[in-house]
């Protein structure tokens, strides 16, 4: 079964600095897909960025990025010029691609506050 | 709709009572998801449907747990004998094909006392 770790609880971030968020997942498909989800008080679930597992180059959106280490089963979310709208809980996923069910299994989360 | 809409934003039931928590797609998207959040944070998922047709049900309690998604209707997600565990936020989500995006409606909070 596959299983989705968050290592950091909470984290923070003064304003307009850099921040890496952790997510290390374990599977032993080949084909599958990698989401980061931002969810701020509203409880909103936000998509901030996708990743699929054939691609080698990380995926990117405005201020966010990835790292995506196939081969260690890492995939760790970068934010650049951290803003206060950035404050929210962050969750990673991941969705098997192939004869799947094609639910999302996530990780339990990591609390970024961003400071002023 | 181009978003998710999921009715009511809160729901509160006596345990023991019935909970039906309804869920439309965004318009054109044949797969629907339904996910539990409890308090620590933690997802569950609960069932999927293709249209109206179960896809996957692996994460449902049956015992109290049932869904449906009718056509021309919202997806409904009923809880019948409610317990204080059901206390949670569910989410619906959908997608336009497997292997795609989910869009996640804003969630029911449904607080069992």
């Amino acid at each position: 079964a596959q299983t989705v770790t968050q290592s950091q609880p909470e984290m923070s971030v003064q304003e307009a600095e850099t921040v890496t968020l952790s997510c290390t997942y374990d599977t032993s498909e080949s084909n599958y897909y990698l989401f980061w989800y931002k969810q701020p008080p509203s409880r909103q679930m936000i998509l901030v960025i996708r990743q699929e597992a054939y691609k080698q180059q990380n995926a990117t959106e405005n201020r966010f990025s990835v790292n995506f280490q196939k081969a260690a089963k890492s995939f760790s979310l970068k934010i650049s010029d951290s803003q206060l709208g950035d404050t929210a809980m962050y969750f990673c996923a991941f969705m098997k691609g192939t004869s799947g069910t094609y639910k999302y299994i996530f990780g339990t989360g990591t609390r970024l506050k961003v400071l002023a | 709709g181009e978003e998710v809409a999921q009715t009511p934003k809160h729901l509160v039931r006596g345990e023991g009572q019935k909970a039906k928590l309804y869920c439309a797609p965004i318009k054109g998207h044949s797969y629907v998801f339904w996910y539990q959040q409890v308090l620590k944070n933690e997802f569950k998922f609960l069932i999927s449907f293709q249209n109206e047709n179960v896809f996957d049900e692996t994460g449902m309690p049956k015992e109290r747990f049932s869904a449906k998604c009718l056509p021309n209707s919202p997806c409904s997600l009923e809880i019948q004998a409610t317990k204080l565990e059901d206390s949670a936020v569910y989410f619906c989500a959908s997608s336009g094909s497997l292997g795609n995006i989910q869009y996640f409606g804003a969630g029911t909070r449904l607080s069992v006392l």
